[in-house]
């Protein structure tokens, strides 16, 4: 069946590093694809999507590409702040009445000034 | 625009009680769900609803019933609560469903965070 793998965390980085949070997936037919944040003490929020392959979603300064070939929807951002410590989540889609996405564990980071 | 509102936001409950988790929202989704997260197994789906007077089961819907007499309201129930049940509640919805349409944004709530001693 479909399944999302994400890196592990905690990720921490020095405020202003590159990041990159690694998530890959395996599906049947062509699954949009979503990174999901979640601020402490927040429900999750839509940080971005990407709805067929080598669509780039971006928002806030991370970026995200469809890689059908390789099957990864790896998040980006290419100088991060301390207000990015967060808990970043991958999650797959599918079509249907019951909106079931498929998430990824999570990937806690923390950013240090 | 208060989107999806979650009450109450901390509760502690002894084996055996029960109680409600309220989830509202005012966008006029069709779409409700509940899930839970715990610490290692990401979030999983208790149950949805894809309109007013129809629900069904997630992946994970034991110990747990909901009802959608309204488009705005999808409480979610515990009729005897467990020590396995505590965790951290979040109530999302969505707009529109449709056959043919792909999923969409979720909106989540701020979350519950329910202890079962």
């Amino acid at each position: 069946g479909n399944s999302v793998t994400q890196m592990e965390g905690p990720v921490t980085l020095s405020e202003e590093a590159f990041l990159t949070i690694n998530c890959t997936y395996t599906a049947t037919g062509y699954p949009s694809l979503f990174w999901y944040v979640q601020y402490p003490g927040e429900g999750l929020q839509l940080l971005l999507k990407a709805t067929k392959a080598d669509d780039k979603g971006s928002n806030k300064g991370f970026e995200a590409t469809y890689r059908k070939e390789t099957t990864s929807f790896h998040l980006e951002k290419g100088s991060v702040q301390v207000s990015d410590s967060a808990v970043y989540f991958c999650a797959l889609g599918g079509a249907g009445n019951n909106r079931k996405l498929i998430w990824g564990l999570g990937t806690s980071l923390a950013v240090n000034p | 625009n208060a989107g999806v509102t979650q009450t109450p936001k901390f509760q502690v409950l002894k084996t055996g009680q029960s109680m409600t988790l309220q989830c509202a929202q005012d966008m006029n989704h069709e779409y409700m769900s509940w899930y839970r997260q715990d610490p290692g197994m990401g979030l999983r789906l208790i149950h949805y609803s894809v309109g007013a007077g129809i629900t069904d089961q997630g992946e994970v819907p034991n110990g747990y019933n909901v009802s959608r007499s309204t488009t705005e309201d999808f409480p979610l129930r515990l009729l005897s609560a467990a020590p396995s049940q505590t965790s951290v509640y979040f109530c999302a919805s969505s707009p529109g469903t449709g056959t043919k349409r792909t999923n969409e944004k979720l909106f989540f709530g701020s979350g519950t965070q329910l202890s079962v001693l």
